[in-house]
This record gives C-alpha cells, structure tokens and sequence, in this order.
C-alpha cells in the first residue's frame, strides 16, 4: 500500500462544476503539499498547509490531521484547470516528500 | 517562471552511458533537491543537499551522484545509463531545508530519454 493516496485517478468535469480531489497518507508529517502538474511537464507549488485549510483565488486546500486526510477543492472549474494534482507529504526525520500518484484532472468547455 | 533553471531540457543517449544534468535555484535558496519521474513509478524524491552539503538521500541508485557546488548550483549525474533511466528529472530549491515548513519551487525538469 502506497504511503499516500489520492482519488480519483481520472476526474472528467464540465466548466464551472465544483471539483474536489482526496489525499490521504498514512505516515507522520510535518506538512501536506498540494502541487499542479501541466501537460507541458512544469510542477508548480499550489499549497503547503499542516493544520485547517488555505484559499487561493478559487482554489481552497484543507487538511484533517486526526484523520491523515486532505482535500483539494477547486470552484467555478475553468478549462485552464486540467493538470495533473499531486499530493506530496513531508515524512521522516528530514521531512523529504512522499508522493501520490497524482489526479488527472480534464475540464471540458 | 519560479527562478529554478535547469539544462538541458531534453537528452537523449545510449545505454551505458553517463550524462550530467545541471541545476540553477532561485536566488537565495540555499537548498536544493532531485526528483525523478517515470511512467510506473510517478514522482520520486533522489536526494536532497543545503549550502553545499549532501543532507538526505531518498531512492538513489548507487549509478546516480550529486552534488552542489560553492555557488549553489547543483549536478547530478547519471552513469552506466539502462533503459528504465528514462524519466524526466527535476530539481526544486527552498530557503531552507524541507523540515523547516518550506514550500518548494520546481525547475523545468530536463526529459531523458535512454535509447
């Protein structure tokens, strides 16, 4: 079993749906990543939160400590939004990140 | 644009060879970190150095070496090349170390490709 899950795999949405991808690790951390991936390859950071939830823009990330579980919302959906979603932990002594498989993420017009 | 370069972007070679791929951070950062990404394996962390000097290592084969010179910039080297080191390779950079609650900024990646 991987130390960090995510589901969907694939999530298929129309324009302007309210989108949310799930996280859940299984292993100590010290912070939760939340990272986009676009086709052309490029990884950008979106979020890094250990505790409550954060906002940016129409993007809202949460993280349940107790529960090992975080979720990634996205609202209004716009085409622009198909990535790749990656969740990243930091575990271990030295805090190296552990990834999920990530989710990929289309928006249909 | 996050301030992280890397070159080349894209490499292609034959089995048993050695390549070197190179890695600016952004300005300031004085730690930097490997990733690899392949197909079945997804992202991995490779290993990780701070001002210079090798901090982590992750899932590094003994083929593979790194390090990170007097300016910051870093190189990690790949030798002895077999088909399943294709993958596309990037390199991130922080202020501080991972530990310290920092977020990471991604290079480009450089996409290799072993023939």
């Amino acid at each position: 079993k991987n130390e960090v899950e995510q589901s969907p795999q694939n999530l298929t949405a129309q324009e302007g749906e309210f989108i949310t991808i799930n996280c859940s690790y299984s292993v100590g951390i010290s912070a939760l990543h939340w990272l986009q991936q676009h086709p052309g390859g490029g990884i950008v950071s979106l979020f890094m939160l250990s505790s409550g939830k954060k906002k940016h823009g129409r993007l809202i990330a949460t993280i349940n400590i107790q529960e090992k579980h975080s979720s990634l919302h996205i609202t209004a959906s716009h085409p622009r939004d198909s990535a790749v979603y990656i969740c990243a932990v930091s575990a271990g002594s030295q805090g190296n990140l552990i990834f999920g498989k990530g989710t990929k993420l289309s928006v249909k017009p | 644009d996050s301030g992280v370069t890397q070159t080349p972007k894209h490499l292609i070679t034959a089995t048993g060879q050695r390549v070197t791929l190179r890695c600016s951070p952004r300005s300031g950062d004085l730690s930097v970190y490997w990733y690899q990404q392949s197909l079945d394996q997804g992202l991995q962390f490779l290993i990780q150095y701070y001002n210079g000097e090798e901090r982590a290592k992750g899932n590094i084969l003994e083929r593979f070496s790194a390090q990170q010179f007097p300016d910051l910039h870093s190189e990690l080297n790949l030798s002895s090349l077999e088909l399943g080191d294709s993958a596309l390779y990037f390199c991130a950079s922080s202020p501080r170390p991972t530990g310290y609650g920092e977020t990471q900024y991604f290079g480009p990646g450089t996409r290799l490709l072993v023939l």
